[in-house]
């Protein structure tokens, strides 16, 4: 069965600093990868996805994940966070019918 | 573009009543799922369906029932509420390899 783990809680950062939201999943199949964004009394809206093909991709609001299939990984990245970025972030792993959500990694940004 | 719509937005119930969360989708997704959302557990997949007659349990099923009569619906039972069973409930919707569509949630407290 798939499970995903979130390897950080919570993660402060200063305001234009990088930062990197960490992702390792389990799965006994090709899965497909998602991270999702939830800000507060929102609900989840989708950052980015991994279907197949490049292992970096691309997402909205200047983040982008890299897949790496050997370390089954999936980690979220931004070069430069803003204090709009302040949010709750989700990774998720798709297999067959089933998605699985990790527990979030809350991200506050700091000016 | 109404997307997955969720009833109701909040809702209370005393201990052993029963109620019934209500989940539609105007995308002819075949792929519907519930989950309930706890601080620091993340999103935990209750039931899902790959199409009108097939549900199966996710990873916390007990206390829920749910049915898919139609593509579009989708709900979700609570048996006899329980104060455990206090949650914010997301109905999501998709079809392989896509994104998840969430509805706004419910906010469910059990007294």
């Amino acid at each position: 069965a798939q499970s995903v783990t979130q390897l950080d809680s919570q993660v402060p950062v200063f305001e234009e600093a990088p930062v990197e939201l960490r992702c390792n999943y389990s799965s006994s199949v090709s899965v497909y990868l998602f991270w999702y964004v939830q800000y507060p009394n929102q609900g989840l809206q989708l950052l980015l996805k991994y279907l197949s093909g490049s292992t970096l991709v691309k997402g909205i609001n200047g983040f982008e994940a890299e897949f790496n299939k050997s370390q089954t990984s999936f980690h979220l990245r931004k070069p430069s966070v803003h204090i709009s970025d302040t949010a709750e972030y989700f990774c998720a792993v798709s297999e067959s019918f089933k998605t699985i959500f990790g527990a979030g990694t809350r991200l506050f940004v700091k000016a | 573009n109404a997307g997955v719509t969720q009833t109701p937005k909040f809702q209370v119930l005393k201990t052993g009543q029963s109620m019934t969360l209500q989940c539609a989708q105007d995308m002819n997704h075949e792929y519907m799922s519930w989950y309930r959302q706890d601080p620091g557990m993340g999103l935990r997949l209750i039931h899902y369906s790959v199409g009108a007659g097939i549900t199966d349990q996710g990873e916390v099923p007990n206390g829920y029932n749910v049915s898919r009569s139609t593509t579009e619906d989708f709900p979700l039972r609570l048996l006899s509420a329980a104060p455990s069973q206090t949650s914010v409930y997301f109905c999501a919707s998709s079809y392989l390899g896509g994104e998840a569509f969430f509805g706004q949630g419910t906010r469910l407290t059990v007294v």
